[in-house]
Parts: C-alpha cells; structure tokens; sequence
C-alpha cells in the first residue's frame, strides 16, 4: 500500500473552473509539498506545509494533520496549469529526510 | 540565481554498462537527493547526502550509489545497467535536509 494517495488520478477542467486535487497519508509527517510537472519531466516546488493553509497567486493548499488530508486548490483556471500535480510527504521518522510521493494527478485545463 | 543543474539532460547506455550522473545544487545548498520516476513506479527516493555524508537511502540495490563532495555537488552511479533503470532521475537542493526542495530538469537514462 502507498503511503501516499493521491485523488483524482486524471482531471479535465474547463478554462476558469475552481479544481481541487486531494491527497491522503497514512504515515505521521514532518511536512507535505505540493509539486508540479510539466512535459519534459522540470519538478517545481509549489508549496510546502506543516499546517493550516498556505496561498500563492490562484492555487491555495490546505493540510488537515488530524485526518491526515491534505488538497491543492486552483482558481480561475488557465490551460498553463495543465501538468501532472504530485502529493509528497517528509515523514516523521528521525533522521528521516526522504520524501514518499504519491502517483500524481493528470490536469487537462481546455481553452 | 541559478537553478539546480543536471547533467547530462539525456543519456542512452548498454545493458551492462555502468553510468555516472551530476548534479550541482542551488549556491548555498547543502543538501543533495536524488529520485527516480519511471511509468510503473512512479517517483521513489533514491538517497540524501548533506555535508558529503550520506543520511538516507531509500531501497533499491547496491548498484546505486552515490558520493557529494565538498562544494556539495553530487554525483550517482549505476552499475551494471538493467533495462529496468531506464527512467528520468532527478535530483532535488535544499538549505537544509527536508526544507524547501528545489529540482533540477533531470536526467533522462535509456537503457538498451
């Protein structure tokens, strides 16, 4: 079983439509990040969260430590957003630096 | 300021052979980890290294290896090349280990 799960695994949206991806773990965590790729493989960080809700222009990430959930919200979206979004966790392990990740979300914004 | 660096971007190897990949971190990065993302596994944590000492190894066999040296770029060797370790390898800088990961391009391994 992944430590990591991550839902909808693929996710068409029209341009300008609010999108919400989910992840849950099942491991305690130090932190959460929130990634994305684009075609071609680049990785760029987005957000990294131990609580409550972190905001950066249209996306909003939000972390519930309680019920181990976490989700990445996208306003107004844009065909730009279109990349694969990856869940991953540090876990709470000492000396444990590793990230677990999960199997990622295909999002598809159409003009 | 620059990015984190890998090289080479693309590579195609010989079952057998073995391969050495580089990746140079953000200035002032000390922490250096490596992932390998294929279409059946997904993305899986190779190691960390910090300092030049590795701390973390994630579980894949001992043909995977890597050393970071003391201007903390980094470096990972496949030996003995499987078909199976085709796959994009990326490496990851931070400040400090598990804080504020940046990614490199990756490097794109065939094995053939």
């Amino acid at each position: 079983k992944n430590e990591v799960e991550q839902s909808p695994q693929n996710l068409t949206a029209q341009e300008g439509e609010f999108i919400t991806i989910n992840c849950s773990y099942s491991v305690g965590i130090s932190a959460l990040h929130w990634l994305q790729q684009h075609p071609g493989g680049g990785i760029v960080s987005l957000f990294m969260l131990s609580s409550g809700k972190k905001k950066h222009g249209r996306l909003i990430a939000t972390i519930n430590i309680q019920e181990k959930h976490s989700s990445l919200h996208i306003t107004a979206s844009h065909p730009r957003d279109s990349a694969v979004y990856i869940c991953a966790v540090t876990p709470n392990q000492t000396g444990a630096n590793n990230l677990f990740f999960g199997t990622g979300t295909r999002l598809t914004v159409i003009p | 300021k620059a990015g984190v660096t890998q090289t080479p971007r693309y590579l195609i190897k010989t079952r057998g052979q073995q391969v050495t990949l580089s990746c140079s971190p953000i200035s002032g990065h000390r922490s250096v980890s490596w992932y390998q993302q294929t279409p059946g596994q997904g993305l899986q944590f190779l190691f960390e290294y910090f300092s030049e000492t590795q701390r973390n190894k994630g579980n894949f066999p001992g043909r995977f290896s890597g050393r970071q040296f003391s201007n903390s770029r980094s470096e990972m060797n496949v030996s003995t090349l499987e078909l199976g370790d085709s796959a994009l390898y990326l490496c990851a800088s931070s400040p400090t280990p598990g804080y504020g990961y940046t990614f490199g391009s990756g490097t794109r391994l065939t094995v053939v």
